[in-house]
């Protein structure tokens, strides 16, 4: 696609709920990142995909986070159990190629846990 | 990880002033991006500039890697310029760090 796509755009959960954000990359882009953003505050990393490869995880809070990439494309990001300090917006990004270069950003799905 | 500072952290322009943006990092860095968050909460990379200096249009960085800084200049602005921009960087590893940003309100 043209960019990188993010659904839902807006996702209010129950205390306790599980949660599915999905990540839809520019077509071809190898590398592909998941960012946490709470109000104010810039980007922190989640985890990183080479294709289906996830090679990074170092920066997913606690085990109750979960990110997958079967295909080396679409990538879903689940929360189980969701708590109120889940709440904030997850960006997706992918780029080109397998080391540095430019990162491009989702809309984000903005998460409210209630 | 390595430690980024904006400054500065809120910036009020007139339409058609000029400003600077600053970026400083505690160790030394292979990747460096600016990002611009327009209101509506869309980040959009402005440049990929690990070193060196480069410009797109009115907007022009420079960084200075042996110092560990680097500069992103707004030439007049316009109130579409708005939002927060972002500098982020990274070293060994995939993740980059991203500072504070620095909020940008053009008023007409």
């Amino acid at each position: 696609g043209a960019g990188v796509s993010q659904s839902p755009r807006y996702k209010v959960a129950k205390r306790g709920q599980d949660v599915a954000l999905r990540c839809d990359p520019i077509s071809g882009h190898v590398s592909l990142f998941w960012y946490q953003q709470a109000l104010g505050q810039g980007p922190e990393f989640l985890t990183y995909f080479q294709n289906e490869a996830q090679l990074d995880k170092s920066g997913l809070p606690s085990d109750r986070f979960f990110a997958e990439r079967p295909e080396g494309s679409v990538s879903t990001l689940k929360i189980q159990r969701t708590q109120q300090e889940d709440s904030a917006v997850y960006l997706c990004a992918s780029s080109s190629g397998t080391g540095w270069e430019p990162l491009h950003f989702g809309n984000g799905t903005r998460l409210t846990v209630t | 990880g390595i430690q980024v500072e904006q400054s500065p952290p809120d910036l009020i322009l007139q339409e058609g002033a000029n400003s600077t943006l600053r970026c400083n990092f505690s160790d030394s860095v292979n990747n460096l991006q600016w990002f611009h968050q327009n209101p509506w909460g869309q980040l959009i990379n402005l440049f990929y500039i690990p070193s060196g200096t480069k410009q797109n249009g009115r907007l022009s960085a420079t960084t200075v890697a042996t110092e560990r800084y680097s500069l992103l200049y707004i030439s007049s602005s316009q109130t579409t310029d708005s939002g927060v921009y972002f500098c982020a960087v990274g070293a060994f590893g995939y993740a980059l760090n991203f500072g504070k940003g620095t909020s940008l309100l053009v008023t007409p």
